[in-house]
């Protein structure tokens, strides 16, 4: 089992670019996440999907989209970037939500200038 | 409000010293969850240990130590015997029935730097 993967690792934008930050779980998870990493703010909840086909704001969802394309996969995209965005971007996945342990991906460090 | 407090941002202690880490919750409801988890340089999140608020037995394991007190809502963590490995930051959350355990809310997070 790969867990949860994150792809790319890496990436820069400039300002009013767009792109797309994939997420992928092979351990059957219903619950998947996104969370923004900034120095001194712990992680911020982006967005969250409870189960399939469903996904609900978190704490800082603006500027940001998510798709839920299927029990696997869940991506966030930013249709324009600033520089505000710069951030380690992590996955997340849980298979009984909130009660049970997340599991986090590597992370996606984005530089937006 | 912070829901999760974690006075401490930074703690630097010498190897073999017995190290504290603070949290603090708030939450109305009377069925949550509490979490540890482990953020070494290297970047990943590592869990640590999940609590739900009806078990408030202390947990060992190893050098690790976890002291929950509903009566003054923290969840402290104490690592004995201090290790350069266990230099990484560590971050306390909480999961609210009221939301239907949806989301984990993080505290900001204590670095831990162990020298040797």
């Amino acid at each position: 089992n790969a867990g949860v993967t994150q792809t790319p690792k890496f990436q820069v934008l400039k300002t009013g670019q767009s792109m797309t930050l994939q997420c992928a779980q092979d351990m059957n998870h219903n619950s998947m996440y996104w969370y923004r990493q900034d120095p001194g703010m712990g992680l911020r909840l982006i967005y969250y999907s409870a189960s399939e086909g469903t996904t609900d704001k978190g704490e800082v969802p603006n500027g940001y989209n998510v798709s839920r394309l299927n029990k696997r996969e869940f991506s966030l995209r930013l249709e324009s970037a600033a520089p505000s965005q710069t951030s380690v971007y992590f996955c997340a996945s849980t298979p009984r939500r909130g009660q049970g342990e997340q599991y986090f991906g590597p992370g996606t460090r984005l530089t937006v200038t | 409000a912070q829901k999760v407090t974690q006075a401490q941002t930074e703690i630097s202690v010498v190897e073999k010293e017995d190290v504290t880490l603070d949290c603090v919750y708030e939450t109305r409801d009377t069925t949550y969850y509490l979490f540890w988890y482990k953020q070494p340089p290297s970047g990943e999140l590592v869990f640590l240990i999940r609590r739900n608020s009806f078990d408030e037995q202390n947990e060992i394991s190893g050098r690790y130590s976890w002291n929950f007190q509903k009566s003054t809502s923290s969840f402290n963590f104490t690592i004995t015997a201090s290790q350069v490995v266990d230099s990484a930051v560590y971050f306390c959350a909480l999961s609210e029935a009221g939301s239907g355990y949806s989301t984990l809310t993080f505290g900001k997070g204590t670095m831990l730097l162990v020298s040797p």
